[in-house]
């Protein structure tokens, strides 16, 4: 298996633009996560998916954050209007099962706001 | 809510020597527990699990022990590589009826290793 495929891998785009992140977990994977990594912050869970279904988006910083999950093997998130303090580095996951089997974790997208 | 504590770093070590990284959590159910790794410009990959207490998880020479009595995980390593550089999350997972499916994960430590 390829693993979770995450696109781009860098992005940088210029504060107010529109982002999209993608994700493609591993076949066969119930869940799907969308984490967010920065030296002040640590890693943070924005949103995850269950079947497809968004369970819990309580992570997602306001409403300019936004994800899917379209079908089971594609998810976006997307940031619009992008802001300076959006830049992290973004990782998707998934896992097989719930509490015990291990996140698969794709190598995640820079993003830069400038 | 369920939280996880980590030693803070960067921790130091010249190759060959004894690593400790200490891991506390809280939680009100019975969570499973985890350790990942990270190496630079990758995501994190998943090193050892416990699920219950008194388990040991072990791989690539790195143990470490669901500790229930002193909600403790810490992560152990007997002689280090400049290889296991890297960062060092430790995670848990409630296991009870709520069942969420998500990690909780520690703020992670840097681990340096010297030649």
């Amino acid at each position: 298996d390829a693993g979770v495929i995450q696109s781009p891998r860098h992005e940088v785009t210029e504060m107010g633009q529109e982002v999209t992140l993608r994700c493609k977990p591993i076949s066969g994977h119930d869940y799907l996560f969308w984490y967010r990594q920065t030296m002040m912050r640590g890693l943070e869970l924005l949103i995850y998916f269950n079947n497809n279904v968004p369970i819990d988006d309580s992570g997602m910083p306001e409403d300019r954050f936004s994800a899917k999950m379209p079908n089971a093997s594609f998810s976006t998130l997307k940031i619009q209007p992008s802001e300076p303090r959006d830049s992290a580095v973004y990782f998707c996951a998934s896992s097989w099962d719930s509490a015990i089997s291990p996140l698969h974790f794709g190598n995640g997208t820079r993003l830069t706001v400038t | 809510g369920d939280s996880v504590t980590q030693m803070e770093g960067p921790v130091t070590l010249s190759e060959e020597a004894f690593l400790t990284i200490n891991c506390t959590y809280t939680a009100t159910g019975y969570p499973s527990l985890f350790w990942y790794v990270q190496y630079p410009g990758e995501g994190l990959q998943l090193l050892l699990k416990a699920t219950k207490a008194d388990d040991k998880g072990s791989n690539k020479g790195f143990e470490a022990t669901y500790r229930k009595e002193t909600t403790s995980f810490h992560l152990e390593k007997g002689s280090v590589q400049v290889s296991d550089s890297a960062v060092y999350f430790c995670a848990l997972s409630d296991q009870g009826s709520s069942n969420t499916g998500k990690l909780i994960f520690g703020q992670g430590t840097t681990l340096q290793v010297k030649p």
